[in-house]
């Protein structure tokens, strides 16, 4: 149990162009939902906060405007890059955690290349 | 703000060899410590969970110890294999419930 999706593995954009990542509970639902980012070697950033039905909360530093979270249900989550450019290219990873529950169970991750 | 610190960056050991990561945080009010390993270009496998109220979880060969006031956890592993060769990283969740992760080590479990 605790499988969380995400599509596409990989993806290759060209700059300027936006590119969606979908998240997935697959087996419960989420009621809130993470986003990191990972550049090669180090550890994972939190971007963003997002709970079902609910604007998302943006850590500082992050460009909420680029970055379009979206939560609309309890099994799905949706990040946007926008205007991609080459340093967005980074390894995009989600958690989810049921209501109440301390536990997040991560995505496989997604990683983006912006050429 | 929550600071995780991870030592050492990156280790190297022989096969069959017991060893012990280093994880540090700086505020000691968290909730739980979690273990985490991460084979290259792929995302987070869970290992062990400590809770605040608890010393230590034991999976297999690995051992995961949690001191809160000296804001310290050591991930054990007994035995070493080539197949543990992976990124281990601890994270700890504060009042908010967020994961604040270390920067990780790279350990090498050489056949």
């Amino acid at each position: 149990g605790a499988v969380v999706s995400q599509h596409p593995s990989r993806v290759i954009c060209k700059s300027g162009t936006s590119v969606k990542i979908e998240c997935r509970s697959l087996d419960f639902q989420a009621t809130t939902m993470f986003w990191y980012r990972q550049f090669p070697k180090q550890s994972l950033m939190l971007m963003a906060t997002s709970n079902e039905g609910s604007k998302a909360t943006y850590e500082q530093g992050v460009e909420k405007d680029k970055f379009l979270i979206n939560h609309a249900s309890l099994t799905l989550s949706t990040l946007t890059v926008t205007s991609a450019h080459p340093e967005d290219s980074s390894f995009y990873i989600c958690s989810a955690r049921v209501l109440k529950g301390y536990e997040q169970y991560f995505g496989p991750g997604t990683r983006l290349t912006v050429t | 703000k929550q600071e995780v610190t991870q030592i050492p960056a990156a280790l190297s050991v022989p096969e069959g060899e017991n060893l012990v990561l280093n994880c540090s945080f700086t505020d000691s009010a968290i909730y739980n410590l979690q273990w985490f390993r991460q084979d290259p270009g792929k995302g987070l496998t869970s290992l062990l969970l400590i809770q605040s109220s608890q010393r230590e979880q034991t999976s297999g060969r690995l051992n995961a110890s949690l001191d809160k006031s000296s804001g310290r956890s050591t991930l054990y592993i007994a035995a070493s294999q080539p197949g543990d060769s992976a990124t281990y990283l601890c994270a700890c969740s504060g009042s908010a419930r967020q994961l604040t992760f270390g920067s990780g080590t790279q350990l090498t479990v050489l056949p």
